[in-house]
């Protein structure tokens, strides 16, 4: 069974650049989690979906981020214009219900140049 | 919000040393989970408590949350250099938002 799969691995763009980034779940899981890691800083819940919803978006930026989890394909955290602060490791997990431990996947390093 | 302050920020321990890390709560924890993150990599689950008191081991590494739940430790005894990397505590706060600790970098030296 594998994991959460997230790609690409490393993402560089230029500012003003679109950031699509990928994130496959673990088979059986439904949820799905976006997390960011600024450099030096903790990692921060962005926005957790469902297949075809978004449940709760309350960490996300509220410009230029959008995320989507479709009936079928991967949850994209799309990044329009990126910006230098964006450079981050972005961290996709899953779960098959709430309130249970979730799967980490190995992250996307976004750069901004 | 839930606020997770881990300590030591940083150690750096010589090989079969024994060790510890904090994680410490501002709120009552209902379930604290402790994940590892090796360099340049993803999460690692490692344990999770949830009951006061509770204690878990696997392999050479223990977890604790005292029993008014606000505090948790790690425990590695034997420290070996594939225990280096970042240590995160992390609990689920009201609603879905998942909190994460302000990370214990751990490095052994051989």
């Amino acid at each position: 069974n594998a994991g959460v799969m997230q790609n690409p691995r490393h993402l560089v763009r230029r500012r003003g650049q679109e950031a699509r980034l990928r994130c496959s779940p673990m088979k059986g899981h439904s949820h799905v989690y976006w997390y960011r890691q600024l450099p030096e800083e903790g990692l921060k819940f962005m926005v957790y979906l469902q297949k075809e919803n978004i449940i709760d978006e309350s960490g996300m930026p509220k410009e230029r981020f959008s995320a989507e989890f479709p009936k079928e394909g991967p949850s994209i955290l799309r990044i329009q214009q990126v910006v230098r602060g964006d450079s981050a490791a972005y961290f996709c997990a899953s779960s098959p219900t709430t309130g249970t431990s979730e799967d980490f996947g190995p992250g996307t390093r976004l750069t901004v140049l | 919000s839930q606020e997770l302050e881990q300590s030591p920020q940083s150690l750096i321990v010589q090989e079969g040393k024994n060790l510890t890390i904090n994680c410490t709560s501002s709120k009552t924890l209902y379930g604290l989970y402790w994940y590892k993150q090796k360099y340049g990599e993803g999460l690692i689950f490692l344990m999770m408590l949830q009951k006061g008191g509770e204690e878990k081991s696997h392999e050479k590494i223990t977890a604790k949350l005292d029993e008014k739940k606000q505090q948790s430790s790690l425990h590695i005894t034997a420290s070996q250099p594939s225990h280096a990397g970042i240590y995160l505590c992390g609990t689920r706060g009201t609603g879905n938002q998942f909190y994460f600790g302000t990370g214990t970098s751990l490095t052994v030296i051989p």
